[in-house]
């Protein structure tokens, strides 16, 4: 069965800290991939999506990811975080099927100290 | 824009009891999901549909029953709560045709005593 894994289960950073999550899946065909926020008490939001093209998509909020086809991964970086960052980020991967929900990692929890 | 709702956003109920999670859009996306979310798991399918009465087993379907009469709504039963279905659920919905970006509900946080 396909899955993801995320890394990291929390991170912590001081504010202007750089910051990589890594998403590893576990699919050989044809994926679209997502990374979610969801800020405490509040649902989820979609930060940045790959479908196909420039395997670096940026997302809102300064967020970037890349897709690596090789490594099966798609990790989520920022160059300097923000307290505001504090957030859960799920990794998520559709294997472009009609109909398929989206597979979920379990979660990374990062914690941004001011 | 009301997008995707869900109600009630908190819920204390008794083992045993039935309870019914309403979700609603108003953007008339042919798919609807149900996701439960847990510490430690991350977000896990409970039931989706493909359209008005076509709906599928997700990952984790025992305990809940789905029903999907119009396009708009998609509401989740819990027949007989039990202690191990407190959880937050969440409710998303996607268009038919490609990206399957998934659109999400804020939530219902059910606690079953």
């Amino acid at each position: 069965a396909q899955s993801v894994s995320q890394h990291n289960h929390h991170v912590i950073l001081s504010e202007a800290a750089s910051l990589e999550l890594g998403c590893n899946y576990s699919y050989g065909g044809t994926v679209n991939l997502f990374w979610y926020v969801q800020y405490p008490g509040q649902h989820l939001q979609l930060l940045l999506k790959y479908f196909s093209g420039d395997p670096l998509v940026k997302g809102i909020k300064g967020f970037e990811a890349e897709f690596i086809k090789s490594k099966f991964s798609f990790n989520l970086r920022k160059p300097s975080v923000q307290w505001s960052d504090t957030a859960e980020y799920f990794c998520a991967v559709n294997i472009n099927q009609a109909g398929t929900a989206l597979i979920f990692g379990k979660g990374t929890t990062l914690s941004v100290s001011s | 824009d009301a997008g995707i709702t869900q109600s009630p956003r908190y819920k204390i109920t008794e083992t045993g009891r039935q309870v019914t999670l309403m979700c609603h859009q108003t953007w008339s996306h042919s798919y609807m999901f149900w996701y439960r979310q847990d510490l430690g798991h991350g977000l896990r399918l409970i039931y989706y549909s493909a359209a008005a009465d076509i709906t599928d087993k997700g990952e984790v379907p025992d305990g809940y029953v789905v029903s999907r009469s119009k396009t708009e709504n998609f509401p989740l039963t819990l027949e007989s709560a039990t202690r191990s279905q407190t959880s937050v659920y969440f409710c998303a919905s996607r268009a038919t045709s490609g990206p399957y970006e998934q659109y999400f509900g804020p939530g219902t946080r059910l606690t079953v005593t």
